[in-house]
């Protein structure tokens, strides 16, 4: 039968434009934070990390921003390019262990 | 620098085989993870290493999986007998964790599809 795949949210920007990715995080244990770029038939890559002790890191052309009260992580992408598009995941991870859990990711289109 | 290496990178196989998947980690980290990855339920850790012991195999779907770490540069995740809802993409990870966490590197991952 036609299996049933995850309905990824999409973000859709015109190149240049600034892009905002979000992601609800669910245990308030976690400490540790990392945004990963998925690029079709490749593995995640690292972009930014940030500790719980911050609510705020930026990169270069990045900006991460935590809100713990809520729960939520954002990733600002400035000027965004053509090769930007691929899939973000937020991961989180704490309670001294190094295992990250991956959310369910979102597509980000750049249309040129 | 040579990142985390993975093989096979594809392996197409019949229902009832044993698939064996491999990982090098990058020299240095002491942390490995095993992750699968498929349209249905997105990225899910199976195992994960901490100087080449397991310390969490919760995410290990059942019996028929098995992964070992013989030692600091080499491990392998096992299944048997395949099942095509065992078809993924399958990445190894791994870190240096100072013990609070720390960046993971992935591989590019095995592409499994179990006929």
């Amino acid at each position: 039968g036609e299996s049933v795949g995850l309905h990824l949210p999409t973000l859709s920007v015109q190149e240049g434009d600034n892009s905002i990715i979000n992601c609800a995080y669910s245990n308030s244990a976690s400490d540790y934070f990392i945004w990963y770029k998925q690029e079709s038939g490749k593995g995640p890559q690292f972009i930014i990390d940030i500790r719980s002790n911050m609510d705020k890191r930026q990169g270069q052309r990045v900006t991460v921003l935590l809100n713990k009260t809520v729960k939520h992580l954002s990733l600002q992408i400035a000027a965004t390019q053509p090769g930007d598009s691929a899939v973000y995941f937020c991961a989180e991870a704490g309670g001294n262990t190094g295992k990250l859990i991956f959310g369910q990711g979102t597509t980000l289109q750049v249309k040129p | 620098d040579a990142g985390v290496i993975q093989s096979p990178r594809h392996e197409v196989t019949e229902m009832g085989q044993e698939v064996t998947l491999r990982c090098k980690p990058i020299s240095g980290h002491n942390s490995l993870f095993w992750y699968r990855q498929t349209m249905m339920r997105g990225l899910e850790l199976l195992i994960y290493f901490n100087n080449n012991v397991p310390i969490d195999d919760s995410g290990m779907p059942e019996d028929r999986f098995s992964a070992k770490m013989p030692n600091a540069s080499f491990s392998t995740l096992k299944i048997q007998p395949s099942e095509p809802r065992d078809s993924a993409v399958y990445f190894c990870a791994s870190s240096f964790d100072s013990g609070d966490g720390g960046e993971l590197f992935f591989g590019e991952g095995s592409r499994l599809t179990v006929l």
